[in-house]
C-alpha cells in the first residue's frame, strides 16, 4: 500500500458543482494532514491543515477519519479559480524513530469548467 | 503574508556545471527545506535543516549535493556538476516548527540543463 494515495482524476466539473477528493494513508500514527493546491509550474500552496476530525474554511471542508486512514477535501460551488491540481499530505513518523516528515500524494487534478 | 523567497526564477546551465540555488526563508522560522519536482511527477524532498545542520536527507540527496545557510538569512542548495535530470522546479520551504505544522514554500527555481 502506497504510503499516501490519491485518485489522479482528472475531474472535470462544471461551475457550481461539489467536487470532493478522498486521499488514504498508510501509517495509522500520522499526526497531521494538509491540503494543498498547486496550480500549473507553480509551488504547493497550504489550503487547508487538519489536525483533528476536519475543519471548515468558507466552501472548502476537510474531513479526517482516523479509524479508516481517509481525509477528504469537499469543495463547493466550485469557481473556474479552483482549476488545479489538490495535493493531500500527511505527517508520519518514520521506521520506528522520533522522526516526522510530510508524505505527498501524487495529487488530484482538477478542471472547473464554464 | 511573509513570504519564502527564491532566486533566480529559472536557471539554464550546462551539464556538468555547478549551481547555486538561493532561499531566503521567512524571517522566524527555524526548520528548512529543499524539495523538488520533475515536470509531471510528484514533490520529492530532498534535505532537511535545523540548527544549522542537516537532520535529514534523501535518497536523491547525495554528494553531488549540498546545502549552506551562510548567514542568518540565505539558504542555499549547490548541485555539483549537474545531470541531465536534474532538471526540474526547485522549491524551498520554512517551517516554524517541525513538519507538524506543514511549510510554505517558495514559488520555486526552474532549473534547466543543458
Amino acid at each position: 500500500r502506497k504510503e499516501v494515495e490519491q485518485d489522479p482524476g482528472p475531474f472535470n466539473v462544471p461551475e457550481g458543482a461539489t467536487v470532493a477528493f478522498n486521499c488514504t494513508y498508510s501509517n495509522s500514527a500520522s499526526q497531521s494532514f494538509f491540503w494543498y493546491r498547486q496550480d500549473c509550474r507553480k509551488e504547493p500552496k497550504l489550503l487547508m491543515s487538519v489536525y483533528s476530525s476536519g475543519n471548515e474554511d468558507g466552501r472548502f471542508t476537510a474531513q479526517l477519519n482516523r479509524a479508516s486512514q481517509y481525509i477528504s477535501l469537499l469543495i463547493r460551488d466550485s469557481k473556474l479559480s479552483d482549476s488545479a491540481t489538490y495535493l493531500c499530505v500527511v505527517n508520519m513518523y518514520q521506521n520506528a524513530g522520533n522522526n516526522r516528515k510530510l508524505i505527498w500524494g501524487l495529487g488530484t487534478s482538477l478542471a472547473v469548467n464554464p | 503574508e511573509p513570504e519564502v523567497t527564491q532566486t533566480p526564477s529559472h536557471q539554464v546551465t550546462q551539464m556538468g556545471q555547478e549551481v547555486i540555488l538561493r532561499c531566503v526563508p521567512i524571517s522566524n522560522h527555524l526548520y528548512f527545506y529543499w524539495y523538488r519536482q520533475i515536470l509531471g511527477q510528484k514533490v520529492e524532498f530532498l534535505v532537511s535543516f535545523y540548527n544549522n545542520e542537516i537532520s535529514e536527507k534523501s535518497e536523491i540527496f547525495d554528494d553531488q549535493f549540498s546545502v549552506e545557510r551562510p548567514d542568518g538569512s540565505n539558504f542555499t542548495l549547490k548541485i555539483r556538476s549537474t545531470k541531465l535530470e536534474d532538471s526540474a522546479m526547485y522549491f524551498c520551504a520554512s517551517s516554524v516548527g517541525d513538519s507538524y505544522y506543514g511549510y510554505t514554500f517558495g514559488s520555486g527555481t526552474r532549473l534547466t540543463v543543458v
